[in-house]
Parts: structure tokens; sequence; C-alpha cells
């Protein structure tokens, strides 16, 4: 089936910086959709993109939907102790419309 | 207000105990699914429902079970047949698309 690659499994960054996340695919994608994970909670839907070449920002949060339709980033600016969570990157595939999941990128942010 | 209601938060089971996980909705959503999240796994889905009295496996099915009697209802029974069955469980919904989580059920075999 088609998969989602995130890397690294794990980020620190320092109280103040940007960090940047990206999800790839060997298939091409026709949304893709970022959600975050806090401890103990579902995901949360941050930012759905529809259309290659998209560039859709939420407050400090500004993602890109690829041109090749295999890739999507995530950045985060001016980062703060509560970005901390799991970020997944997430695609429809299949007739259903199933949502695939990438494994996740857990970021730590220290004061 | 509108929302996915997964219970109990955590639960408990002994070994070769069937144990049944819940998960209401009252967003008039048609579509449900459960997911099984493992550290550094990511979300991994085990069956889901596109409409009342229908759902199908997925890619982990083996060992659980699922029902779709009511729209708002999609129950998750994990079962004895399930060896491996601590995990964080996700139940979501969805129109169109757009899915929506629960806060999952943290299962742990004692």
């Amino acid at each position: 089936g088609q998969q989602l690659n995130q890397s690294p499994q794990s980020m620190f960054i320092q109280e103040g910086e940007d960090v940047s996340m990206n999800c790839t695919s060997s298939s091409i994608f026709n949304t893709w959709l970022w959600y975050k994970q806090e401890p103990g909670e579902g995901p949360v839907l941050l930012i759905a993109l529809y259309k290659a070449g998209e560039l859709t920002s939420n407050g400090r949060l500004t993602a890109q939907f690829g041109i090749t339709r295999k890739d999507s980033f995530l950045n985060i600016s001016a980062s703060i102790p509560s970005d901390v969570g799991i970020y997944f990157c997430a695609g429809p595939t299949g007739a259903n419309s199933k949502l695939t999941f990438g494994k996740g990128i857990t970021l730590s942010v220290r004061p | 207000d509108g929302g996915i209601t997964q219970s109990p938060k955590y639960l408990f089971r002994k070994e070769g105990q069937n144990v049944t996980l819940s998960c209401e909705q009252n967003l008039n959503h048609d579509a449900m699914y459960w997911y099984r999240q493992d550290p550094g796994q990511g979300l991994r889905l085990i069956y889901y429902s596109q409409i009342v009295n229908d759902f199908q496996k997925g890619d982990i099915a083996e060992g659980y079970s699922v029902s779709r009697e009511k729209k708002e209802s999609f129950p998750l029974t994990v079962t004895s047949a399930q060896k491996n069955p601590t995990a964080f469980y996700l139940c979501a919904s969805s129109i169109y698309g757009g899915y929506t989580f629960g806060s999952g059920t943290r299962l742990t075999v004692v």
C-alpha cells in the first residue's frame, strides 16, 4: 500500500527556533493533511492542502503541497513550549479514501 | 457541542479476556474508524465502517471485532486472539474526508 515517510523520529529544538519537517511518498497524493497529537490525546488537524504547489498558513504554522504531489512540508516558526507533541502527515488512499498516516515526528522544545 | 467520545480512558485486561472499547459520535458522520497506536509506529487502521451495518477490515484486523448497529456508535472488541493488545486505541469519524478523533483509550494487559 501507499506509505508516507517521516524522519527523523524525534526532533529537539530551542524555544524561539524555527523547525521544518517533511513528509514524502513514492506515490502521488491528491490531499495532504498535517495533524498534531498531544500526549494522551487524539490527533487534531492543523492544516489541509488540496492543490499541488499550495502554500497554507495557520498562525505560526505553514505547510506546502509539493509540486510533484509526492511530498509536503510543515514549518513551525518561533517555537514555544506548547508546540511539543507528535506531528503526523496523512493522506487519503484507496477507493474509500481511508487516511494513511506517517509514523510521526516527536517534537521537543527546550525552554 | 458535537464531538467524538471514547471510553474508558484507561482499561486493564487480564490475559485471555475480551474487552470492548466504546466510541460514540454526535457529529452525524457516516464513516467511523479504529486505529491502534504503538510508540514509533504511527497510526495503524484496524477496522472502518462507511455506513451503518457495514464494516471492513483494515491493515491489522486480526484479533479484533467491531459492530455498527447505529450511526453514532462503533464499539471495538479486543479478543483473546489478539496476542499483543497493549496499545493506545483511537477512534475517528469523518465526512467528506475530514477526520475527527476521540481522546483515545489506553489498554494494558496485566
